[in-house]
């Protein structure tokens, strides 16, 4: 699976948009962008992913540069409930999620 | 209606003993999986079930053995627990579509050895 690289913590306001960076410049042609999630003392939680193009559903958006070599996970209207570390991890269905550090976000009132 | 529920969410023990812990999924998927994540917070996996078959096995210690009784269980038991198996576990199951899958996790044990 590709390297991602993440920024280690970010802040961000109540009801403001969340963007999270992500780099991923080995990226091969058939691996996926996903993004997961995990609220402390809880289970990761799938967030969305991608191959190409942007995608977008009711928990937020992914956009993918067109050389694939970085994403953005956006959230779109942040709450205090959004606070968690979030995971970028680039990889083809091979029966296993390799995690990182993630980032740390704190979404702040 | 848990998709994913793991048994029990706390279990505090001797070193030396042998537990396990249940998992099970209502969410009709084939594949299963055990992840570990120790005090450091990074999550690691250690085994993953296919319909019933062991396909992955990331250098986990023999002391582990999963056993899947069927596709909507797989259990993980641990013998001659260490105090370096204090973490907490994950299960996890999800449904593989070509080069896709969207994983599903249990709330997790927290393993607790003295």
């Amino acid at each position: 699976d590709a390297k991602t690289t993440q920024p280690t913590s970010m802040d961000c306001a109540e009801g403001r948009a969340a963007n999270l960076p992500c780099n991923h410049s080995t990226i091969s042609g058939n691996e996926y962008v996903y993004w997961y999630r995990q609220i402390h003392s809880q289970g990761p939680q799938y967030i969305i992913h991608g191959l190409k193009n942007n995608e977008t559903n009711e928990m937020a958006s992914l956009i993918i540069t067109e050389d694939r070599k970085s994403s953005t996970l956006i959230l779109p209207h942040a709450t205090l409930r959004d606070t968690a570390v979030y995971y970028c991890i680039v990889r083809v269905g091979d029966y296993k999620l390799s995690f990182g550090a993630g980032t740390t976000v704190t979404v702040r009132a | 209606d848990t998709a994913v529920s793991q048994t029990p969410k706390y279990l505090v023990t001797q070193m030396g003993n042998d537990k396990s812990i249940k998992c099970e999924q209502n969410l009709g998927h084939d594949t299963m999986y055990w992840y570990k994540q120790d005090s450091k917070k990074f999550l690691k996996i250690m085994f993953s079930y296919n319909n019933k078959e062991l396909i992955i096995n990331e250098t986990v210690p023999n002391r582990f053995s999963p056993k899947s009784p069927d596709k909507a269980h797989l259990n993980l038991h641990i013998n001659s627990l260490e105090l370096g198996d204090s973490a907490v576990y994950f299960c996890a199951s999800s449904h593989v579509r070509g080069l896709t899958d969207t994983q599903y996790f249990g709330p997790g044990t927290r393993l607790t050895v003295l």
